[in-house]
């Protein structure tokens, strides 16, 4: 496509229940990244594919987040017994490698979660 | 570990008039990038401007232009002809190149106001 773009825009969703969120990135595109950013607050890291490499999910707050990335392309990102304090922004990002010749991070419009 | 910092959480200018975004950074490594995010109210995220450490000579787009100096870890964004469709929140961002290679770290945030 065009842009990466995610879905939906906008989750309502009450407290202990599952969100899925969901990311399509640039086509050719082989590394993806999964970003929160709280109210006010910077991007924080959650989770980065690239390839067919394992996953880095070093970010990922606890172990109610989960994400993965079927066929090298579309990517999920899971929030199991969702809390509060999962409210915020969730952005994706793609980029066209791991390094080297472009890093630049193309990123959608994010999902806006709350949790009430 | 890396870190990035925003001072400033909001700035103002007047339209057509200079503004200097500063940010400021940690890192043991010496081989890097750092980059300038703008993300206006719809939430996308674009690249303003990157820079590679390696290169002494800052990069400009345009109007915006960085004052790179690595000895002093500080990295900021100068606007020049401020334009209302610059207002935004701006963030400044960093990733290694050898460790950690694909974490980007971002800072808190600025928050640009452009006054008619």
């Amino acid at each position: 496509g065009a842009g990466v773009s995610q879905s939906p825009s906008n989750k309502v969703t009450e407290k202990g229940k599952d969100v899925e969120l969901r990311c399509d990135p640039i086509s050719g595109h082989t590394a993806l990244y999964w970003y929160r950013q709280s109210l006010g607050q910077g991007l924080e890291f959650l989770i980065y594919f690239q390839g067919n490499s394992a996953p880095d999910k070093s970010g990922l707050p606890s172990d109610r987040f989960s994400a993965e990335r079927t066929g090298g392309s579309v990517s999920t990102l899971t929030i199991q017994r969702t809390q509060q304090e999962d409210s915020a922004v969730y952005l994706c990002a793609s980029t066209f490698g791991s390094g080297g010749v472009d890093l630049t991070q193309y990123f959608g419009p994010g999902t806006r979660l709350l949790v009430l | 570990a890396q870190t990035v910092t925003q001072s400033q959480p909001e700035m103002s200018v007047q339209e057509a008039e200079t503004v200097t975004l500063s940010c400021t950074y940690d890192t043991s490594e010496s081989d890097y990038y750092l980059f300038w995010y703008k993300q206006p109210p719809s939430r996308q995220m674009i690249l303003v401007i990157r820079q590679e450490a390696y290169k002494q000579q800052n990069a400009t787009e345009n109007r915006f232009s960085v004052n790179f100096q690595k000895a002093a870890k500080s990295f900021s964004l100068k606007i020049s002809d401020s334009q209302l469709g610059d207002a935004a929140m701006y963030f400044c961002a960093y990733r290694g190149r050898n460790t950690g290679g694909f974490k980007t770290i971002f800072g808190a945030g600025t928050r640009l106001f452009v006054k008619a």
